[in-house]
């Protein structure tokens, strides 16, 4: 059975401060994702990963940057968080692109 | 870019009675359709997909259908039941594709 978790279900930040998120699997998944979720807007894909160290951007890599240094961790950074960054985050996995992902539990981020 | 639409946006059936969701994509390369389930505080999670080469696919009370030529799928729940009430995500992808997701479908199964 699949199992992605994600290092907070809740965060609070302040405005400047670097906030990390923190996804891993347990699958040995080749690719991982990372999607902010607000409501009427549906997933939105961050950043994603096919391979350890290897990064590409996705639809709206602004403001976030990413890291892969051990094949089953994926982090998300906010390097100076900002209002507008409230949302929550959703980390997924899958053997291949373009099939079934796999979702962690989510973090839902306000910052202040 | 590629945009997936995603029809109606909220949904309330009287349980029992069927719901159907609806979803138009962009990308004459996408062949493969999955629908997520998201309930409340929860993770999406897969409930049922369907692949370019085939035109409908069911398990139990869900199914999917797929008209390529005319780029859209959609989720079709029977008997709906309370525990069906949830938002649903509808996605296209494919071989070396990221996922585009639709907005949602928030639907209520009212007893």
């Amino acid at each position: 059975d699949v199992k992605v978790t994600q290092s907070s279900r809740y965060l609070v930040k302040r405005t400047g401060e670097k906030v990390f998120l923190e996804c891993v699997q347990d699958m040995d998944h080749e690719n991982m994702f990372w999607y902010r979720q607000d409501p009427g807007l549906g997933l939105r894909l961050i950043y994603f990963s096919y391979d350890v160290k290897m990064k590409e951007k996705g639809d709206i890599p602004e403001g976030y940057s990413v890291s892969r240094e051990k094949k089953e961790r994926f982090s998300l950074i906010l390097e100076s968080a900002s209002t507008n960054q409230t949302s929550m985050y959703l980390c997924a996995s899958s053997m291949d692109r373009g099939n079934e992902q796999y979702f962690g539990p989510g973090t839902r981020l306000t910052v202040t | 870019g590629e945009n997936v639409e995603q029809h109606p946006s909220t949904l309330s059936v009287q349980e029992g009675d069927s719901a159907v969701i609806k979803c138009t994509y962009s990308d004459s390369a996408s062949n493969y359709f999955p629908w997520y389930k998201q309930e409340l505080g929860k993770r999406p999670q897969l409930i049922i997909d369907i692949r370019s080469n085939v035109g409908e696919k069911k398990d139990q009370r869900i199914a999917v259908t797929l008209n390529k030529t005319a780029k859209h799928f959609s989720l079709h729940i029977t008997e709906t039941q309370p525990e069906d009430s949830a938002v649903y995500f509808c996605a296209d992808g494919g071989e070396g594709q990221n996922f585009v997701f639709g907005p949602g479908t928030r639907l209520s199964v009212l007893p």
